[in-house]
């Protein structure tokens, strides 16, 4: 069966300092990949997708990057953190068939002070 | 723009009701639709998957789907307090990549 592994589960960072969060899937190939943010209270706000390696989408202008080494690997990247970086960070993967559902990760709450 | 609308809650019921969640979606062209339940605090999880106007049943859980009213419900029979949670819709949008446009989710409560 598949997993998706996503860590730290929580994380406490000054604003400025750099920021990477790792996400890796079990269990199939090729998976488009996701990286979501969750403010407290408010809905998902895509964030990322990557339908491949190296191949990474960006939906909202943002100081985050994103990165895709690895077929199921998946990292979320900041030079410089922001106040407004704080949010629970969710990383997702679906299957490469059309209309299928995103399964997530545990994600991690990320604290900027 | 592509959304998916649904009523934030809370929506409250006693134990043991049908509690019933609603999503309207604006993309006409639309056949995958998901129900996910989120606890406070955890990830959101899958619970329900359907893609064919009707109904679809799962355990307590039923989603429906009408498709010609753009208009998505789920249903939860013999509402336990363990059902407390964010219940969110999500549609997959019609398109070239299958973007997956969520609701902000509706706040079930189930009292004992």
């Amino acid at each position: 069966s598949q997993t998706i592994h996503q860590w730290p589960a929580t994380l406490v960072q000054p604003v400025g300092s750099p920021l990477s969060l790792e996400c890796t899937v079990e269990g199939t190939s090729n998976p488009n990949l996701y990286w979501y943010r969750q403010a407290a209270g408010r809905g998902l706000q895509l964030l990322f997708y990557s339908v491949g390696i190296g191949q990474i989408s960006s939906e909202v202008p943002q100081n985050l990057s994103a990165s895709r080494p690895q077929d199921r690997q998946f990292i979320l990247s900041s030079k410089k953190l922001l106040l407004s970086d704080s949010g629970f960070y969710l990383c997702a993967w679906s299957a490469v068939q059309r209309n299928q559902p995103q399964h997530f990760g545990d994600g991690t709450r990320l604290s900027i002070l | 723009q592509k959304e998916v609308e649904q009523n934030s809650g809370p929506l409250s019921v006693p134990e043991g009701a049908i509690a019933s969640l609603n999503c309207t979606y604006s993309d006409r062209g639309s056949q995958s639709f998901f129900w996910y339940r989120q606890y406070s605090g955890k990830s959101p999880e899958l619970i329900m998957s359907i893609y064919s106007n009707g109904d679809k049943e799962d355990g307590r859980f039923t989603a429906q789907l009408n498709k010609a009213s753009q208009y998505v419900s789920l249903l939860i029979r013999d509402s336990q307090p363990s059902d407390s949670a964010t219940y969110l819709c999500a549609v997959v949008n019609s398109g070239g990549y299958q973007k997956v446009t969520f609701g902000t989710g509706t706040k079930l409560q189930v009292i004992p």
